[in-house]
């Protein structure tokens, strides 16, 4: 079955250092791939996504590539804020006989903490 | 608009109580997802519903979990005879109808602690 597997955290950067986060996967199909972001005491929110091979998605200076020959997504910033201090999730999802893709499958999530 | 809205956002219940989650989903959504977050674990899909309609509950396990989403009201994630193994974070998501890429929205969560 599909699976994400993502960097183990905790994660502890400065203010303005460089981040990226691990995240490989395995499907059978095509999948759909995203990175939510969850901050202290609120839900998962959607940071960005690609849905096909070499697609960048980016948000708040969030970078993320969709790699086919090496099954990767990994999230990058080139300069942290300590407002960046969350957990980050990778996702992936596949889309069903019936072409929607309502399906999500994490990783476990990696908690980053950006000191000033 | 107000976001998807869990509540309780805490719960504690004893073993062999029941816990009941609910989920209220972003206005103009009939489209419902329950995911479980596990110590240690990503988040697992569970269930899928639309209006009295359950679509997928691949991911709910055989015995005591159910869910609901009445044509009136919330949807409802019903857990009896709770266990310590259901201590977890419970997240709800809503959505339109699901095409290509349509985005869920997920809630705050519900956190069940089994004492």
């Amino acid at each position: 079955g599909d699976s994400v597997t993502q960097m183990e955290g905790p994660v502890t950067l400065s203010e303005e250092a460089f981040l990226t986060i691990n995240c490989t996967y395995t499907a059978t199909g095509y999948p759909s791939l995203f990175w939510y972001v969850q901050y202290p005491g609120e839900g998962l929110q959607l940071l960005l996504k690609a849905t096909k091979a070499d697609d960048k998605g980016s948000n708040k200076g969030f970078e993320a590539t969709y790699r086919k020959e090496t099954t990767s997504f990994h999230l990058e910033k080139g300069s942290v804020q300590v407002s960046d201090s969350a957990v980050y999730f990778c996702a992936l999802s596949e889309p069903n006989s019936g072409g929607s893709n309502y399906k999500l499958t994490f990783g476990k999530g990696t908690l980053l903490t950006v000191n000033p | 608009n107000a976001g998807v809205m869990q509540n309780p956002r805490h719960l504690v219940r004893r073993r062999g109580q029941e816990a009941r989650l609910r989920c209220s989903p972003m206005k103009g959504h009939s489209h419902v997802y329950w995911y479980r977050q596990l110590p240690e674990e990503g988040l697992k899909f569970m269930v899928y519903l639309q209006k009295e309609n359950i679509i997928d509950e691949s991911g709910m396990p055989k015995e005591r979990f159910s869910a609901e989403f009445p044509k009136e009201g919330p949807s409802i994630l019903r857990i009896q005879q709770v266990v310590r193994g259901d201590s977890a974070a419970y997240f709800c998501a809503s959505s339109p109808p699901p095409r290509m890429n349509t985005e869920a929205f997920f809630g705050q969560g519900t956190r069940l602690t089994v004492v």
